[in-house]
């Protein structure tokens, strides 16, 4: 079976570019969360979705962005990049409360 | 927000040694869970450990929860080199209207040949 993928897997941009990155869920799984990882810290929640509604979201300012698609996939964009985000941007899907989440192995966006 | 921390920030040991790392928090929970992360990819899910119960076991490790004191520790026997990766510990608020993980910084785990 396939586990969670995502891509890109790396991402160079420039400050001010806007980008999108993209999440497949384990197949069965309607939950997708995006957790942003800076070096030396553990992940940050961003969002959940949930049959394609939003769930929650964490501390983030309005540019970042998300939805989830009637296949259960999803998006995360984060528009008019600064420096700070640059980061490990990982998705995970679970199957529900009572288990663990799988996580892609993310991707690595660098902001110049 | 960080939800707690780890200790130690960072454990060296020899193959065959156990390994020991803990985690407090700061909330109430619905489940604690532990994650290994290797060279700053993907995290893998270990083990899953809920509110009501207070010990696990899965293969090499062994996970307790104290939910009086907001902590808990991972335990791993017998140690390998490739048990070397960063450990975080996560929890699930509990009576959220979502599952959200909060991490704590993580313990980097060292093991020698």
């Amino acid at each position: 079976d396939a586990g969670v993928t995502q891509s890109p897997t790396h991402l160079i941009k420039t400050r001010g570019q806007q980008v999108t990155l993209r999440c497949s869920p384990i197949s069965g799984h309607k939950s997708v969360s995006w957790y942003q990882q800076v070096l030396g810290q553990g992940p940050q929640f961003i969002f959940q979705y949930y049959e394609k509604e939003e769930r929650g979201r964490g501390n983030f300012p309005d540019r970042f962005s998300a939805r989830q698609f009637p296949n259960y996939s999803s998006e995360l964009n984060v528009n008019a990049l600064l420096l700070g985000d640059s980061a490990l941007y990982l998705c995970a899907s679970s199957a529900g409360l009572s288990y663990g989440y799988t996580f892609g192995s993310g991707t690595r966006l660098t902001v110049v | 927000s960080q939800q707690g921390e780890e200790d130690p920030q960072a454990l060296s040991i020899q193959e065959g040694e156990n390994a020991t790392m803990n985690c407090s928090y700061k909330t109430s929970i619905n489940n604690l869970q532990w994650y290994r992360q290797n060279s700053g990819r993907g995290l893998v899910h270990l083990i899953l450990i809920r509110s009501n119960e207070r010990e696990k076991h899965s293969g090499r490790l062994r996970v307790t929860l104290d939910t009086s004191k907001k902590s808990s520790s991972l335990l791993i026997t017998a140690s390998r080199a490739a048990d070397t990766a960063s450990y975080f510990c996560a929890t699930v608020e509990s009576g959220g209207s979502n599952y959200k993980l909060t991490f704590g910084k993580g313990t980097l785990l060292t093991v020698n040949p």
